[in-house]
């Protein structure tokens, strides 16, 4: 079957921590991949895509970057976290159902920067 | 590039109401319209979508209608429930290539039973 995963689901980290938030997509081959967050419950923010291995676009400049080191893995880094990272982080993949355009999206993962 | 105008931001309505929300875009390329529903501490997921060759779509209490001309597409809730109460998302895309949707703000729709 064909589902997309993400963890984990829920992240207290200090100021000045690294973060690793992983995202894999099953079922499907070279699908398009997005990292996107929200704060404040509202509007999804695009941080990156990926149309392939290697191949990460950034849509705003920041602490964070993200790696596809293989076809159906998403990760999403920082060396050191700031308080406003704080968000739900959100990874989705367009590869489902075919590239009908509809994005997937994984269960979030909530991220408390203190 | 691709912007998108959401309104309103929030609405409230009291069940069996109806409840519209509706979106502009800027690029007249732009060819799918999905609407996307988000409920409290959950991720969004799509309710329904239009493509650009057609001028609405309904799916029992749900309806999108497109107008290309003017470039703006609106979602209809007919009967609303408690239910449906959440944040609802419009978005949109050029399908095909390396499809990256543009998203609306977002409107959140509260349901009074």
């Amino acid at each position: 079957s064909q589902t997309i995963h993400q963890w984990p689901a829920t992240l207290v980290q200090p100021v000045g921590s690294p973060l690793s938030l992983e995202c894999t997509v099953e079922g499907t081959s070279n699908p398009n991949l997005y990292w996107y967050r929200q704060a404040a419950g509202r509007g999804l923010q695009l941080l990156f895509y990926s149309v392939g291995i290697g191949q990460i676009s950034s849509e705003v400049p920041q602490n964070l970057s993200a790696s596809r080191p293989q076809d159906r893995q998403f990760i999403l880094s920082s060396k050191k976290l700031l308080l406003s990272d704080s968000g739900f982080y959100l990874c989705a993949t367009s590869g489902l159902a075919g590239n009908t355009g509809e994005l997937f999206f994984g269960e979030g993962s909530r991220l408390t920067v203190l | 590039g691709e912007n998108v105008e959401q309104h309103p931001s929030t609405l409230s309505v009291q069940e069996g109401d109806s409840a519209v929300i509706k979106c502009t875009y800027s690029d007249s390329a732009s060819n799918y319209f999905p609407w996307y529903k988000q409920e409290l501490g959950k991720r969004p997921q799509l309710i329904i979508d239009i493509r650009s060759n057609v001028g609405e779509k309904k799916d029992q209490r749900i309806a999108v209608t497109l107008n290309k001309t003017a470039k703006h597409f609106s979602l209809h809730i007919t009967e609303t429930q408690p239910e449906d109460s959440a944040v609802y998302f419009c978005a949109a895309s050029i399908k095909g290539g390396s499809y990256i949707p543009t998203f609306g703000r977002g409107t959140s729709l509260i349901v009074h039973p």
